[in-house]
C-alpha cells in the first residue's frame, strides 16, 4: 500500500466552526507533513511530525492545530479560520526524513472558509 | 517560505517536443527533488538528486544539478499530452533535516 489517504476531499466551513482534516498512511513512514497550497502557488510547509513528535512548525497561526495520535495518523484541527485560509491542504509522509527520500502526497483536502 | 524560482513559469509545446524547466535555489542543499502535480491533485515524486550528484535519468526524464550555480534543470523528452501538469522543484536546505521547500513551479501544457 503506497497511498496517503486524506479525508474529507472537500470541506466548507464558517469562521466560527471547528472541523478537522484527517490523513492516514500504512507504509510504516515515520515522518508526516502538512502543506498548504493556494491556487497557482507552490505548496507551503506548515508542520512536520517525526516519530510522532512535532519537529517543525513554520510559524503557523494557532487556529491550525496539528495532532499525531499514532504513527499512521495525522490530523489538522481547524478553529476560527479566516476566508484567506481557503486552500488545498496536502498531507505527505516519508520513510524517515526528506533527506533520505521522496515524500508521498495525498490528494488533498480542499477547504473553503465562508 | 519559498526556496527558489522556476523558469519558465509556463511552457506550451507540441507533442513529441522536449520540455526543459529550470530551477534556481538560494541556500546550500542536501538534495533536490522534482514533483509533478496534475490540476488540483496531489503531488507525485519524479526524481531525487543528491548534492554530490550532477545528473540523473529516469525514463524520459533527465535532471541536472549545478551546486556552484545553485540551479537544476528537468528535461522531459518526447513529450506527450499526458505530461501536461505543473512541475515543482523542491529542496532540502542544508541542515533542514525534514524541511522540503518547493519552488514556484512551471505549468507545462503539451498539445496533441
Amino acid at each position: 500500500d503506497t497511498e496517503v489517504t486524506q479525508t474529507p476531499k472537500h470541506l466548507v466551513m464558517g469562521m466560527t466552526n471547528k472541523k478537522s482534516l484527517k490523513c492516514e498512511q500504512h507504509m510504516g513512514h515515520r515522518a508526516m507533513y502538512w502543506y498548504k497550497q493556494k491556487a497557482k502557488k507552490p505548496p507551503e510547509l506548515m508542520f512536520v511530525y517525526s516519530y510522532e513528535k512535532l519537529s517543525i512548525n513554520e510559524s503557523v497561526p494557532s487556529r491550525f492545530s496539528p495532532e499525531c495520535p499514532n504513527s499512521s495518523l495525522l490530523n489538522l484541527h481547524l478553529h476560527a479560520l479566516q476566508p484567506e485560509d481557503s486552500a488545498l491542504y496536502l498531507c505527505a509522509s516519508s520513510q524517515t526524513s526528506a533527506l533520505d527520500g521522496e515524500l508521498f502526497f495525498g490528494e488533498g483536502s480542499r477547504l473553503t472558509v465562508l | 517560505s519559498q526556496q527558489g524560482e522556476e523558469d519558465p513559469q509556463a511552457l506550451s509545446i507540441q507533442e513529441g517536443e522536449n520540455a526543459t524547466m529550470n530551477c534556481s535555489y538560494k541556500t546550500s542543499i542536501n538534495n533536490l527533488q522534482w514533483y509533478r502535480q496534475n490540476s488540483g491533485r496531489g503531488l507525485v515524486h519524479l526524481i531525487l538528486i543528491r548534492s554530490n550528484e550532477r545528473e540523473k535519468h529516469s525514463g524520459r526524464l533527465r535532471v541536472t544539478l549545478d551546486t556552484s550555480k545553485k540551479s537544476s534543470s528537468l528535461l522531459i523528452t518526447a513529450s506527450r499530452a499526458a505530461d501536461t501538469a505543473s512541475y515543482f522543484c523542491a529542496t532540502v536546505p542544508w541542515g533542514g533535516y525534514n524541511k522540503l521547500i518547493f519552488g514556484a513551479g512551471t505549468r507545462l501544457a503539451v498539445h496533441p
